[in-house]
């Protein structure tokens, strides 16, 4: 089965750093991207960045970039989402989610399936 | 960037009803726009893909059509199960931006 498992639930204070990770089950790691989306409480999705675990080769949204950085390690099968200093408004769920190129009749398309169940970051002095 | 615009944020339906949910591009996007739902406390899930494919699994009550910068998700009868948040997502260009999102609630 196809499937992406993430760490489990953090509580951090302002300041601190934290990584989380997202493990791939089911298919090979390298021949897709890893993308990264954020929630917060009460609020819809954002696109924060992707990896390409195959060269590590990354892209971010410009709401992102220099907060958060995207890493894999290809010889694990894992993604990983860190900060070097939280903050107070870092307070939300993480996802992690395959993006999938498919073939249809009006060409190439992508998607995001699947995804990871979260990761619920709480920061918080 | 490209903005996702949906519409409405909210509505209530009923079994007996047809929902259709809409999301604008701020520019052309072709067929690179997709629809997740997610339920509280849930990861998204996929629901329609390249503007109008249904996803594996995802019942034939759901259907997607549009191209360029005006899509439609409609829900042809809506069961219990389907009240929840629906996402539309263009994959055209990064960031991969998403709308904000249109709650389904039971009338």
């Amino acid at each position: 089965e196809v499937q992406l498992v993430q760490s489990g639930a953090e509580v951090k204070k302002p300041g601190e750093s934290l990584k989380i990770s997202c493990k791939a089950f089911g298919y090979t790691f390298t021949h897709y991207w890893i993308n990264w989306v954020r929630q917060m409480p009460g609020e819809g999705l954002e696109w924060m960045g992707r990896i390409d675990p195959d060269n590590s080769k990354t892209d971010y949204s410009p709401t992102f970039q220099g907060h958060a950085t995207i890493s894999a390690d290809k010889s694990i099968n894992t993604a990983y989402l860190q900060w070097s200093s939280l903050k107070a408004s870092d307070t939300a769920v993480y996802y992690c989610v395959r993006r999938y190129d498919i073939w249809t009749a009006r060409g190439t398309v992508n998607y995001f399936d699947p995804w990871g169940q979260g990761t619920l970051v709480i920061v918080s002095s | 960037d490209i903005q996702m615009t949906q519409s409405p944020s909210s509505l209530s339906a009923s079994v007996e009803d047809r929902v259709t949910i809409t999301c604008r591009a701020s520019q052309s996007i072709g067929s690179y726009l997709n629809w997740y739902q997610q339920k509280p406390g849930q990861a998204p899930d996929l629901l329609i893909y390249g503007a109008s494919s249904l996803q594996s699994g995802v019942p034939s009550r759901f259907s997607g059509s549009g191209s360029g910068t005006d899509f439609t998700l409609t829900i042809s009868s809506p069961q219990p199960e389907d009240f929840a948040t629906y996402y539309c997502q263009q994959s055209y260009s990064i960031p991969h931006t998403f709308g904000q999102g249109t709650k389904l609630e039971i009338k």
